[in-house]
């Protein structure tokens, strides 16, 4: 049973490229977060994807940001013009439907901004 | 909001050992707790957790937690611990109800020396 996938593992962009992180949720989940870490940090909360529905993006910075979770395929979180400061680890983690509230998470993605 | 405080940044403990980790956090309502690990070079992995019901709450490898409502506190336990265990740990909260993202505290590195 394959746990949750995020690739590119890692990512290395120069300031103002566009940074794409992939996640695949595990098999038979349909909730999707998105969580970052910043050096000496804990986690913090992105956003809150279902398919093809944004239900929570409250830890979403306003600018650069944005995520989808299309009917197929994996969910997207894209950064524009990345500034130095979004260097960070960003994981995906999934859940079931209905009312488990655990989340599993991916290997996470490192982002390098140059 | 809710916050989550992990007092012990960095723990260094001999094997056999007994492990104790602090999490507090703050919120008034009723809150779901869960204690992740992290191994070097993986990803998150859930070790506990707590919803309802009893407050000792048995996890994997060994580790238990107790939910102390009149403390708001959920600390990570072990007997003895090994040099497997050498990892970084963070409590998270999720508040009941429909609100499903997960509040990290900053994390312990625990280093468990031979």
């Amino acid at each position: 049973n394959a746990g949750v996938m995020q690739n590119p593992r890692h990512l290395v962009r120069r300031r103002g490229q566009e940074a794409r992180l992939r996640c695949s949720p595990m098999k038979g989940h349909s909730h999707v977060y998105w969580y970052r870490q910043l050096p000496e940090e804990g986690l913090k909360f992105m956003v809150y994807l279902q398919k093809e529905n944004i239900i929570d993006e409250s830890g979403m910075p306003k600018e650069r940001f944005s995520a989808e979770f299309p009917k197929e395929g994996p969910s997207i979180l894209r950064i524009q013009q990345v500034v130095r400061g979004d260097s960070a680890a960003y994981f995906c983690a999934s859940s079931p439907m209905g009312t488990s509230y655990e989340q599993y998470f991916g290997p996470g993605t490192r982002l390098t901004v140059t | 909001a809710q916050s989550v405080s992990q007092h012990n940044h960095h723990v260094i403990l001999s094997e056999a050992a007994s492990l104790e980790l602090g999490c507090n956090y703050s919120y008034g309502g009723t809150v779901n707790l869960f204690w992740y690990v992290q191994y070097p070079g993986q990803h998150l992995q859930l070790l506990l957790k707590y919803f309802s019901g009893d407050p000792l709450v048995k996890g994997i490898k060994g580790f238990e937690a107790e939910f102390i409502k009149s403390k708001f506190s959920f600390n990570l336990r072990k007997p003895s611990v090994q040099w497997s265990d050498t990892a970084e740990y963070f409590c998270a909260v999720s508040v009941s109800g429909s609100a499903r993202q997960l509040t990290f505290g900053s994390g312990t590195q625990l280093t468990v020396l031979p």
